[in-house]
Formats: structure tokens, sequence, C-alpha cells
């Protein structure tokens, strides 16, 4: 198990344009958070994926948005991007149905996005 | 809201020195507190969680309710100690972690 998986692993955009950043979780695991790590900052949370629903969102402005697929991979979509958007954009996933370690986030390797 | 301090932003010491990384909560309730680990180019992992209260490479972290305090503390830091390490706080199973800044641990010989 590679466990949680990101891509892609850099990338760089211009102001204004989209960007979207993929995830998938750890075999076996059904929800996806996703967080975004400015440089000298901990991670902070943007939303959260259950059920290919949106069920936990942090104060990130709607230009934020998610999906997540039948098959429990996740998408983060930024719209109209900002200078201050160049984090470093986590995924982390778990599981609401194990009977021990339910709720342990495991993380990936994150992506760096840097808007210029 | 839920806060998470981490005050120091770097920790150094000598090797076989104790060590003690501190964090302090805001929240009124009963959270859980973990500490994370992230070693020089690997991801972010779960080093201990309060609810455990196990040791995990020699780490030990006690909940201080009223201090709101949840310190992670070793006796004798090793060199494959130095890593940045951050406190995070969960107000409720299955809800989102909310992380302090990290401090960075460096031990040397």
């Amino acid at each position: 198990d590679a466990g949680v998986t990101q891509s892609p692993t850099h990338l760089i955009k211009t102001r204004g344009q989209q960007v979207t950043l993929r995830c998938s979780p750890k075999s076996g695991h059904d929800t996806v958070s996703w967080y975004q790590q400015a440089l000298g900052q901990g991670p902070q949370f943007i939303f959260q994926y259950y059920e290919e629903e949106e069920r936990q969102r942090g104060n990130f402005p709607d230009r934020f948005s998610g999906h997540q697929f039948p098959n429990y991979s996740s998408e983060l979509n930024v719209n109209a991007l900002l200078l201050g958007d160049s984090a470093l954009y986590l995924c982390a996933s778990s599981s609401k149905l194990l009977t021990s370690g339910a709720y342990e986030q495991y993380f990936g390797p994150g992506t760096r996005l840097t808007v210029t | 809201a839920q806060r998470v301090t981490q005050p120091e932003k770097l920790l150094s010491v000598f090797k076989g020195a104790p060590v003690e990384l501190k964090c302090n909560y805001s929240y009124s309730g009963s959270p859980e507190l973990f500490w994370y680990v992230q070693y020089s180019r690997q991801r972010l992992q779960l080093l201990l969680r309060h609810i455990s209260r196990e040791s995990i490479k020699g780490f030990t972290a006690d909940l201080n309710k009223g201090e709101t305090s949840f310190h992670l503390k070793k006796p004798f830091a090793q060199e494959e100690d130095s890593a940045m390490y951050y406190c995070a706080l969960r107000y409720q199973a299955g809800t989102a972690l909310i992380f302090g800044k990290g401090t960075t641990l460096s031990v040397s010989s």
C-alpha cells in the first residue's frame, strides 16, 4: 500500500488562473481532508469529504472547492489564484469505519503550489 | 475558537539532554490532543495521541486540563529526533485537526 498519494508534486501557476490538485487515499479509507500549509506555518484545514459530500469546512473562501469520487479519491480546485495561495497543499485520509485507529489521519506528501 | 500554541519556533539541545516541546491549547470542552512529526523529506506522521497514554520513540505527553497543556517530553534526546514537531487538537472524533505552528527540534552531538 503506497499510502496517501498526491499529484502533481509541484505546480507553478499565474495569478487569476485555476488549479486542480488530486489525492488518492490510503487503501480502506473513505474520508479525505485537505489542508493548506503556508511557509513557516502549521497545516490549516480547508475541508473534509465523506460519501462524496463536503462534511466540514474551514475558514477558506468559496474559491476553494472540492470533489470526492465514488472510489474515494478527491480533488481540490482553486479558482482565481492569488499570490497568497502559494503553499503546500496536504491531503489526509482516514476511515470512520475502522474499529481501531478510527479517524486517524494519514497524510500525503503534499503538492507545492507556487503562484506568480 | 479552538487554538493551539507552540511558543518555541526552534529548540536546540545536545544529544543526551532532556527535551520538552511546549504546547498549549484553548478549548472549553474535552479535546483530543496529538503530536505529529515531520522528519526531513518525509511526510507528516502521527507520533502520539493523549488517549493512548503511550510512549513512542521514548517520547511521552501528558494532557494537563488545568493548565490546558500537552507538552512533549523525552528524557534523553537522540540526533535522529531532529525534526519538525506539530501539536494538534481535535474537538470531536472525525473532525478536522487544528495545528500549532510547529517547533523545530535540533539535536546536535
